[in-house]
């Protein structure tokens, strides 16, 4: 059965701290991976990974995407109290379709 | 990317009775997904809505209980059919953005709560 595991499944930590989010799956037919953050109820998107070895950055975010060992990490660094959001992992798979994980409840205190 | 529209943003429901979502995307598109989010769990795939074709449900989602509708490429429904306090959750709709890397973009979703 296609999972998705992300770890942990919440982090309390204070602003300037940088945190780690793990992002593990078993999927046939991958496409792509892909982190959201969701504070209220729309998944904003951050970032799409299909190659391994190849950081992206945006701005204190950056992932990276390992597709012989199954996992992707979220890195934040810097953390602000804005950074305070559940954190979604998600493998795209097959043509079209998305599988996500239960996500990781980050929050940031002043 | 795209601009998605969905609506209501919120309501509260009797058991029983029936609640339609409505998608307007700012594009064409192909493909809609709507997902469901129940309180302290991750989203879940209900439906695939092609336009001009029989939406396509997950397992343990059927149309009876979820019908769509797509009548042109940029709008879509959902309806929650019967409802019942399990079907308290977030309702999102979603679309590829297949020409560029963003992946997929959400609505502003739908919180129903059922009473």
């Amino acid at each position: 059965e296609d999972k998705v595991v992300q770890s942990p499944l919440s982090l309390v930590v204070h602003e300037g701290d940088t945190v780690t989010l793990n992002c593990s799956y078993e999927v046939t037919n991958f496409r792509s991976l892909l982190w959201y953050k969701q504070e209220k109820k729309a998944p904003t998107f951050l970032f799409m990974l299909t190659s391994s070895g190849i950081e992206k950055k945006s701005g204190r975010l950056s992932s990276i995407l390992d597709k012989k060992e199954l996992f992707s990490i979220l890195n934040i660094t810097a953390t602000q109290t804005g950074d305070s959001a559940v954190y979604l992992c998600a493998v795209g798979y097959n043509t079209d379709k998305l599988i996500f994980g239960t996500g990781t409840r980050l929050q940031v205190f002043p | 990317s795209a601009v998605i529209s969905q609506k209501p943003s919120r309501d509260i429901c009797q058991r029983g009775t029936s609640l339609t979502i409505q998608c307007q995307v700012d594009s064409q598109v192909t493909m809609m997904f709507w997902y469901r989010q129940q309180p302290g769990q991750s989203l879940t795939l209900i439906a695939t809505a092609n336009q001009g074709s029989e939406a396509t449900y997950e397992s343990g989602f059927v149309i009876d209980k979820f019908p769509i509708s797509r009548p042109n490429l940029t709008f879509s429904t959902l309806t929650v059919s019967n409802m019942s306090p399990e079907d308290s959750s977030i309702y999102l709709c979603s679309v590829e953005e297949t020409e560029t890397n963003y992946g997929y973009t959400f609505g502003s979703g739908t919180r129903l709560t059922v009473v």
